[in-house]
């Protein structure tokens, strides 16, 4: 069975501090790998999807990495307005076809 | 112009009664879910239909049956609803795989709660 864990489960940062989210996981063939953002009250918004180990991709303040275990969210000088929770998801290659498995989020906080 | 559309966005009932979610997307996309997000946040597929057809269904009661009149709408309905089933419900699209790698755009969700 796909599994998905996400480290912390909160963190508080303040503006400017870069840290990473880390996403461990576990699936039989990996199709991807995927990155939201979910703010209160609304729905998953994507931000990524990396495909195989090494590769990276960026997006103003985000960087997502993949390695063959796990995936990373490194975010340099964060602002107030990347407060949310970041969901990572993996979809496995097969016959489960387009199901994604989701973590439990990483609930970011970041205090001017 | 809303890409996901869920209504309502809110839903307070009793127990025991019968309510439908509807969703629908003007992406053109031929596959649609249902996702159940609880009070953790933990969000579970329930549900997939690709160009009408059900490929996903997940260990869901049978209280839930999703229902799909064309491709571009995916609606939720649950008949005698529980306390258990109280949560956000999200629904999401995505294109063929192979067109933007299915990546999957979700809707704003819809709160039951059930009292």
């Amino acid at each position: 069975e796909d599994q998905v864990t996400q480290s912390p489960e909160a963190l508080r940062l303040q503006e400017g501090e870069s840290s990473s989210l880390n996403c461990s996981y576990t699936v039989s063939g990996l199709r991807g790998l995927f990155w939201y953002r979910q703010d209160p009250g609304k729905g998953p918004e994507f931000l990524f999807t990396l495909y195989s180990a090494g590769e990276e991709k960026e997006k103003e303040r985000l960087k997502a990495t993949l390695t063959k275990k796990e995936s990373f969210l490194h975010i340099t000088a964060p602002k107030p307005e990347d407060s949310a929770t970041y969901l990572c998801a993996v979809q496995a290659a097969g016959p489960s076809g387009s199901r994604l498995t989701f973590g439990e989020g990483t609930q970011l906080t970041v205090n001017p | 112009d809303t890409a996901v559309s869920q209504t309502p966005k809110y839903l307070v009932t009793q127990m025991g009664n019968d309510k439908s979610i509807k969703c629908e997307q003007n992406l053109g996309h031929d596959t649609m879910y249902w996702y159940k997000q609880d009070s953790k946040k933990f969000l579970k597929i329930m549900f997939s239909y690709n160009n009408k057809e059900l490929i996903i269904n997940e260990t869901v009661p049978n209280r839930f049956s999703p229902k799909s009149p064309d491709k571009a709408h995916l609606n939720l309905h649950i008949n005698s609803l529980e306390l258990g089933d109280s949560a956000v419900y999200f629904c999401a699209s995505s294109p063929p795989f192979g067109l933007t790698k299915n990546i999957q755009y979700f809707g704003a969700g819809t709160r039951l709660s059930v009292l």
